[in-house]
């Protein structure tokens, strides 16, 4: 069916250290990505996104990398920081679905030592 | 520029009863998603409203049911709540419905009893 799930639930890394969120999708239909970031107690935080005729797109200490051939998204942190701490969610849109129509993943705790 | 605002942040109902949740869109955005996160889970897509009319729904039942208004805020009605409706309630606002970056709000936390 339908799905986008995450490899690892959790993510432990040393503050300095870049991190690396894993997400697979099934719908070959999706054409739209997006990262979301949710701290404790606040809404899910768009970080950044990327379409289906991209393989890469990089934003401030972030960039994500999408391999269509085997449906996985990564999302790469550089220099993680402890503000970095929070939930990480994958979400897709479906060509042809409702804009407002994500589909996310069960999302990622990234936890950075100090 | 203000965010999305969702209220209350926090309520208790019982079993059978109605809820009603309130959001408040991002000054500039006409269309607000409504999502629902269990704990531990990814938001999940109750429905969208556009120009004050359901614009797409996701796969809950009709006693899920919303509203906007003509200055773009919304409300989310439960009718008959069950315990599994208990959950994080997002709300999140966006420049047009095709728009596919949300801004989210803080959410509004449902426990039913």
């Amino acid at each position: 069916g339908e799905s986008v799930g995450l490899h690892l639930p959790t993510l432990s890394v040393q503050e300095g250290d870049n991190s690396i969120i894993n997400c697979a999708y099934s719908n070959s239909a999706s054409d739209y990505f997006i990262w979301y970031k949710q701290e404790s107690g606040k809404g899910p935080q768009f970080i950044i996104d990327i379409r289906s005729n991209m393989d890469k797109r990089q934003g401030q200490r972030v960039t994500v990398l999408l391999n269509k051939t085997v449906k996985h998204l990564s999302l790469q942190i550089a220099a993680t920081q402890p503000g970095d701490s929070a939930v990480y969610f994958c979400a897709e849109n479906v060509h042809g679905g409702s804009q407002g129509n994500l589909i996310f993943g069960k999302g990622t705790k990234l936890s950075v030592k100090p | 520029e203000t965010g999305v605002t969702q209220s209350p942040t926090h309520l208790i109902k019982t079993r059978g009863q109605q809820v009603t949740l309130r959001c408040s869109s991002q000054s500039g955005h006409n269309t607000v998603s409504w999502y629902q996160q269990a704990l531990g889970q990814g938001p999940q897509f109750i429905f969208q409203y556009y120009r004050e009319e359901e614009n797409g729904r996701g796969n809950f039942p009709p006693r899920f049911s919303g509203l906007q208004f003509p200055n773009y805020s919304s409300e989310l009605n439960v009718n008959a709540l069950e315990l599994d409706d208990s959950a994080l309630y997002l709300c999140a606002s966006s420049d047009g419905w095709k728009a596919n970056v949300l801004t989210f709000g803080a959410g509004s936390r449902l426990t039913v009893l």
